[in-house]
């Protein structure tokens, strides 16, 4: 079976500076997805970015962007210029290919952003 | 497009009490997801269905929850009895049956159930 774990539970960072989540996964697929979600307060939610396994180039969108490194199964998410209303529980996920698959999470990341 | 949408947002009942969350996907999203997310476990899934069929269900911890999709635009996912560790937030996702953006589920707000 696929897991995915993310070994910070907490992070923080100053207003405007950059920071990295990490994430591992594991699986014995060659294809697949992984997607970075975003839970603020709200509870919310959000996709962040996704990746394809399949793809090289890293994913990008606008401050976010993401260090997938396929050998290592490790898929980084990196948050640059940090803003307040970047605070939120970020998760790690991958799904198989193939059609929809359910998403199996990590178990979340704490992202403190300090003013 | 308004998005997922799931009611209600928060549910208070008693133990032994029947519940139903109700979840409206996507216009045009052909599967749909319910997952539960609690401390202790994260943020498992419960059932899924494509064109309203269930796909996977193994998910479901036990016979007093059952989830139905008599159509399109419309699910439910019921406990009953409910017992005070169904304790959780339930999430509805939807996913579009298109090439390019099939593994992408988009999320609901969720409801926030408790059981005393």
């Amino acid at each position: 079976a696929q897991t995915v774990t993310q070994s910070q539970p907490e992070m923080s960072v100053q207003e405007a500076e950059t920071v990295t989540l990490s994430c591992t996964y594991d699986t014995s697929e060659s294809d697949y997805y992984l997607f970075w979600y975003k839970q603020p307060p709200s509870r919310q939610m959000i996709l962040v970015i996704r990746q394809e396994a399949y793809k090289q180039q890293n994913a990008t969108e606008n401050r976010f962007s993401v260090n997938f490194q396929k050998a290592a199964k490790s898929f980084s998410l990196k948050i640059s210029d940090s803003q307040l209303g970047d605070a939120a529980m970020y998760f790690c996920a991958y799904s198989r290919p193939q059609g929809a698959q359910k998403l199996v999470f990590g178990q979340g990341t704490r992202l403190t952003i300090n003013p | 497009d308004a998005g997922v949408i799931q009611s209600p947002r928060h549910e208070v009942t008693e133990m032994g009490q029947e519940v139903t969350l109700r979840c409206k996907p996507i216009s045009g999203h052909d599967y749909l997801f319910w997952y539960r997310q609690t401390m202790m476990r994260g943020l498992e899934l419960l059932i899924y269905f494509n064109n309203n069929v269930p796909i996977d269900d193994s998910g479901m911890p036990e016979d007093r929850f059952s989830a139905k999709m008599p159509n399109a635009s419309f699910s439910t996912l019921k406990i009953q009895p409910s017992e005070p560790r169904d304790s959780a937030v339930y999430f509805c996702a939807s996913s579009p049956d298109v090439t390019t953006d099939q593994e992408t589920q988009y999320f609901g707000p969720g409801t926030r159930l408790l059981v005393l």
